[in-house]
């Protein structure tokens, strides 16, 4: 497809377990990003790559969250000895080059339940 | 840091009732400033960006203002499929790069 695509698109797991969350941004996109968004709320940024820069990590909330951009395209957000309260959507988006306008395309998000 | 409130948290309308959102923020240097609608249970899906104060963007029944301290939305004639969650986000800095902030939305519901 044409879109960004997240797996899966929903995951149930025990605490303590870890998960891997897998975005394919639009081809030819530079930028990619993770956001979180609990329920009711707004998106929560975790993590952003732009081509080949080291990525802003600023908004990963522990270091049970970690993230990787294979190759300038896939990226994993992977979540370490899970709790409860990282129980949320998690959506990934991606972005033109730089210079082109500044819209977020966004996938359609991995629900992860943490029991 | 940058920041972005959107008001009312929830809206009710009859179908045809016009009205507003609003999204007020707070920011340094502002690269630009977007809509988004997010249907349940989909990812956002993007609207409009603004750039800078007085620009106006107009799509359909929606248009989306801009002053140097807040955004509105204005639905014109609502439709029951108008109803969704629509969120505000702002980018700052010197170039097209890097996070964008977002408000913890609107949510519209159109009767018919």
């Amino acid at each position: 497809g044409a879109g960004v695509s997240q797996s899966p698109s929903n995951k149930v797991t025990e605490k303590g377990k870890d998960v891997e969350l897998r975005c394919d941004p639009i081809s030819g996109h530079t930028a990619l990003y993770w956001y979180r968004q609990s329920l009711g709320q707004g998106l929560e940024f975790l993590i952003y790559f732009q081509g080949n820069s080291a990525p802003d990590k600023s908004g990963l909330p522990s270091d049970r969250f970690s993230a990787e951009r294979t190759g300038g395209s896939v990226s994993t957000l992977t979540i370490q000895r899970t709790q409860q309260e990282d129980s949320a959507v998690y959506l990934c988006a991606s972005r033109p080059r730089p210079g082109a306008n500044g819209e977020l395309f966004f996938g359609e998000g991995s629900r992860l339940t943490v029991l | 840091e940058d920041q972005v409130t959107q008001s009312p948290e929830a809206l009710r309308l009859q179908e045809g009732e016009s009205s507003s959102l609003n999204c007020s923020y707070t920011v340094s240097g502002l690269r630009g400033l977007f809509w988004y609608r997010q249907d349940p249970g989909k990812g956002p899906e993007f609207l409009f960006t603004l750039y800078s104060a007085g620009e106006e963007k107009e799509k359909e029944r929606l248009k989306a203002t801009l002053t140097k301290k807040e955004s509105f939305l204005h639905i014109t004639a609502p439709k029951p499929e108008d109803s969704a969650t629509y969120l505000c986000a702002v980018q700052a800095g010197k170039t097209n790069a890097g996070k964008s902030t977002f408000g913890d939305g609107t949510t519209l519901t159109v009767k018919p």
